[in-house]
């Protein structure tokens, strides 16, 4: 089994709302990644956490807050998004940092 | 700094066979990636390879790696409306410390198969 489950899977939400996602994995993976992807683009990488540590935070605005609760889980909490950040929010996990990555479906998140 | 090259389409008919070609500049680059994601949805990991290996066959998919002209490929054989979708090469360095187990990803090769 090597699946990732994101919830929600749509996402709206106002400039002054706070809001979460989440991202499960149940296969034992001690590394968990938060990517942003834009429409005809690739995946860009926010936020690295290995063995339930930050260990990555590629320069995201304080807006996004990152949280790993537990091993199996992986939250983003949003607060004061602007519409610019309307985008496919992507959930990945691994067995280890630097191995190979399987992904959610993603929240398709929108900013009004 | 690490970069990676796609053709950004290829079109195809039913039943032919896809190549769908990749370059890359980090020679140091451990592990080589195919990726699939349809529309809307998320990426799903097709294939990868060892930066040791030459080939790798699973299925209708054949990844080949030149490492010296730093080239890698994806063969979809028999190809099939389903497999219609775009495909991302990504290539890491593993587990060697600090960002550079991070994925590179090429802008991505949307796959039109015709019937």
């Amino acid at each position: 089994d090597t699946e990732v489950t994101q919830t929600p899977k749509h996402l709206v939400m106002g400039m002054t709302n706070k809001k979460s996602l989440k991202c499960e994995q149940h296969m034992g993976h001690r590394a968990m990644y938060w990517y942003k992807q834009k429409a005809k683009k690739p995946p860009e990488l926010m936020f690295v956490y290995s063995y339930e540590k930050l260990s990555i935070n590629e320069s995201v605005p304080s807006r996004f807050s990152p949280e790993c609760p537990n091993s199996s889980l992986l939250n983003l909490h949003l607060h004061a998004l602007q519409p610019e950040d309307s985008a496919l929010y992507l959930c990945a996990s691994s067995q280890d940092y630097g191995y190979e990555q399987y992904f959610g479906p993603g929240t398709r998140l929108t900013v009004t | 700094g690490e970069d990676v090259e796609q053709s950004l389409f290829l079109s195809v008919r039913e039943g032919d066979s896809s190549v769908i070609n990749c370059t890359y500049t980090d020679s140091s680059s451990t592990y080589l990636y195919w990726y699939k994601q349809e529309p809307g949805a998320g990426l799903q990991l097709l294939t990868y390879i060892f930066s040791n290996m030459d080939m790798k066959q699973d299925q209708r998919l054949t990844v080949l790696l030149n490492k010296k002209d730093k080239h890698l490929s994806l063969r979809i054989a028999d190809t099939q409306t389903g497999d219609s979708a775009i495909y991302f090469c990504a290539e890491s360095n593993g587990d060697n410390g600090g960002s550079q187990g991070n994925l590179i990803f090429g802008k991505g090769t949307k796959l039109s198969v015709k019937p």
